[in-house]
Parts: structure tokens; C-alpha cells; sequence
């Protein structure tokens, strides 16, 4: 079983400021499936990225996906209101499909 | 729109079985995507079940495979979820999504249904 890792567990910052959220893999995911959701108080959680760097229809282009093998990224160019929330990554290289514990991004 | 809908019991006694089942609007059951079941303990994160095709193929999550069941109903564009000998621990918000990647239950979730929270408790 793949086990992700994410960090920061917390990312305190102001609207406007650009994050940077890392998930780490403890085995390389193959072709780079991963993907990013993010989950907003009582909601489900909602898909922001796939194929590590792929937006799906809708999902505005201040977010980003890098990386490959291990070490993934999501960046948000410049946070608005709406993107504080908690934010899972999930590989879905090899079965089990497995999720990281999430990072929470909150309001400085 | 494809839209997913959770329904079931919101409490289930110690050792009972757990049943659930997710109403799927919007797009045939049958068009070679995967369907999936996800909890989330409260104040926790997420934890994918398992999945299954049109053609009822399953996979299992090894951690809960001996307790999973998931079955899908085409004519009723259902599928559905039995997880067996609960306990407090089995306590969490349960989702139902679409695998993304079709014929593949390797994929991730582009639609969820809204979760319906199931506590276990006598």
C-alpha cells in the first residue's frame, strides 16, 4: 500500500498569498496518478487536479499541480476567499487507493 | 449533470450490518465508469472501500475487504455498499463517487454524492 504523506498539516496565510502545499509518496506512483481535492466544511470533497498537473473543466487556472514519482505539489498562485479550505491528495497508481491526511489552509 | 445520492440508515447497532446504497442521476450506470465508496471519520481523512464496474467486477480496500460488500443494480441505476460486524470505529461520513478513468478502478473521484454521516451506536 502506497502511504501519503502531507505537508504542512496547517498553512496559515492571507488572501492573496500564494501556497504551496507538498504530498509525499512512500513508494513512486506510476504515471504520476495523483490527484488533489479539495474539501470545504460539510461538503464533499471536490476534484482540483489529476495526472499530478491536469485541471479538470471548472477548476480556475490560479491552481497548479507539479511533480512525479514521490514528491508532488499543489500550488495556488494567489489565494482567494474561497480556497481556504482543506486539500487531500489521492494516487491512484496501485490498489489500495489511498488518500494523504489532508493539509488545512486557514485565514492568517 | 451527473449527481450521486447516498441513502440509508443514520444509526446502526454494535456488530449489525451497515447498508447503503447511492442513486446515480444524470448518466447510465452501465457507461464503463467505476463506482466507488469512501468514508471519513469525523474530524479525520479519507478512506477509499472500494469499487465496482457496470459488469459487477469488485475491488477491495485489503484493510476491509473480509467485512465489504459493494453490488450495483443497472435497472435501477443503483449501486450499494453492506459493511458487516460494525463498530464505534465504523462511525464516519460514507460517500459515494464515479471513478474518473474509464474501465478502471485505478482513478480518481469526479463526482461525489453529498456523504451521509452513520454513527454506530446501541
Amino acid at each position: 500500500e502506497i502511504v501519503l504523506t502531507q505537508s504542512p498539516g496547517t498553512l496559515s496565510l492571507s488572501p492573496g498569498e500564494r501556497a504551496t502545499l507538498s504530498c509525499r509518496a512512500s513508494q513512486s506512483v506510476s504515471s504520476s496518478y495523483l490527484a488533489w481535492y479539495q474539501q470545504k466544511p460539510g461538503q464533499a470533497p471536490r476534484l482540483l487536479m489529476y495526472g499530478a498537473s491536469s485541471r479538470p473543466t471548472g477548476i480556475p487556472d490560479r491552481f497548479s499541480g507539479s511533480g512525479s514519482g514521490t514528491d508532488f505539489t499543489l500550488t495556488i498562485s494567489r489565494l482567494e476567499p474561497e480556497d481556504f479550505a482543506v486539500y487531500y491528495c489521492q494516487q491512484y497508481g496501485s490498489s489500495p487507493l489511498t488518500f494523504g491526511p489532508g493539509t488545512k489552509v486557514d485565514v492568517k | 449533470q451527473v449527481q450521486l445520492q447516498e441513502s440509508g440508515p443514520g444509526l446502526v447497532k454494535p456488530s449489525e450490518t451497515l447498508s447503503l446504497t447511492c442513486s446515480v442521476s444524470g448518466y447510465s450506470i452501465s457507461g464503463g465508469y467505476y463506482w466507488g465508496w469512501i468514508r471519513q471519520p469525523p474530524g479525520k481523512g479519507l478512506e477509499w472501500f472500494g469499487s465496482i464496474s457496470h459488469r459487477g467486477g469488485t475491488y477491495y480496500n485489503p484493510s476491509l475487504k473480509s467485512r465489504v460488500t459493494i453490488s450495483i443494480d443497472t435497472s435501477k441505476n443503483q449501486f450499494s455498499l453492506k459493511l458487516t460486524s460494525v463498530t464505534a470505529a465504523d462511525t464516519a461520513v460514507y460517500y459515494c463517487a464515479r471513478g474518473a478513468r474509464i474501465a478502471t478502478h485505478q482513478g480518481d473521484f469526479d463526482y461525489w454524492g453529498q456523504g451521509t454521516l452513520v454513527a454506530v451506536s446501541s
